[in-house]
């Protein structure tokens, strides 16, 4: 099946710097990406879905200024998050679908393994 | 908006035993359902979809699901659990573009 891949796969930083996530798909072209967060022994949240060559698209309550979404191309999007503090530490998830982002029932949305911040 | 419960945060089964996840959803109208199993250093994987027709569906890993409207639950089901089987297994509802996840079940198979 397609591969979805994170980089890197954890990150501890300092409170205040940025850390960027970068989300590819592997072996076909995602016109549209999703970032999810997941807190421990919880659910994935939506954070915001992207289209390439556009801007993203935020969930209510996510802060679009400090979590920056760049979809270049088809196969890579980054999620930066800026000024980061503890409170942002979380398993960050990204995701292609592998048409539009509209569900289909021939489409698959394939998700990858995930990026663990730490901010100290 | 739509919304999934998973009423079943941990359960633990034996090894070849049946196993049954509960999944109940709340949403105006046909939903498109999904079971994902996420393991350790892996992403989520699909294991099956319901979009429309044949409420019995079928999935990878031996793994099956019925939708069944008037319950509006889509519980997933195996007959006989493999050790590789112990992992976290999430539903979601589809709504146009967005999926809305329960918050997961946690399976421990012994042996």
């Amino acid at each position: 099946g397609a591969v979805v891949s994170q980089h890197p796969s954890w990150v501890i930083c300092k409170s205040g710097t940025s850390v960027k996530i970068e989300c590819r798909s592997l072996d076909f072209q995602a016109t549209t990406m999703f970032w999810y967060r997941q807190f421990p022994k919880q659910s994935l949240m939506l954070m915001a879905t992207s289209n390439e060559g556009s801007k993203a698209t935020y969930e209510q309550g996510v802060e679009k200024d400090k979590f920056l979404i760049n979809h270049a191309s088809l196969t890579l999007s980054t999620l930066t998050v800026t000024s980061a503090h503890p409170e942002d530490s979380s398993f960050y998830i990204c995701s292609a679908r592998t048409s539009g982002r509209t569900f289909s029932s021939t489409d698959t949305q394939y998700f990858g393994p995930g990026t663990r911040l730490t901010v100290l | 908006a739509q919304s999934v419960t998973q009423p079943d945060i941990h359960i633990t089964v034996s090894e070849g035993a049946s196993l049954e996840l509960r999944c109940n959803y709340s949403y105006g109208a046909t939903p498109y359902l999904f079971w994902y199993v996420q393991s350790p250093g892996q992403g989520l994987q699909l294991l099956l979809k319901y979009f429309s027709g044949d409420t019995l569906v079928q999935g990878i890993k031996g793994f099956e699901a019925e939708f069944k409207r008037s319950q509006s639950s889509f519980n997933l089901r195996k007959p006989s659990v493999h050790w590789s089987d112990a992992a976290e297994y999430f539903c979601a509802v589809g709504n146009d573009y967005k999926l809305s996840f329960g918050a997961g079940t946690t399976v421990t198979v012994r042996a």
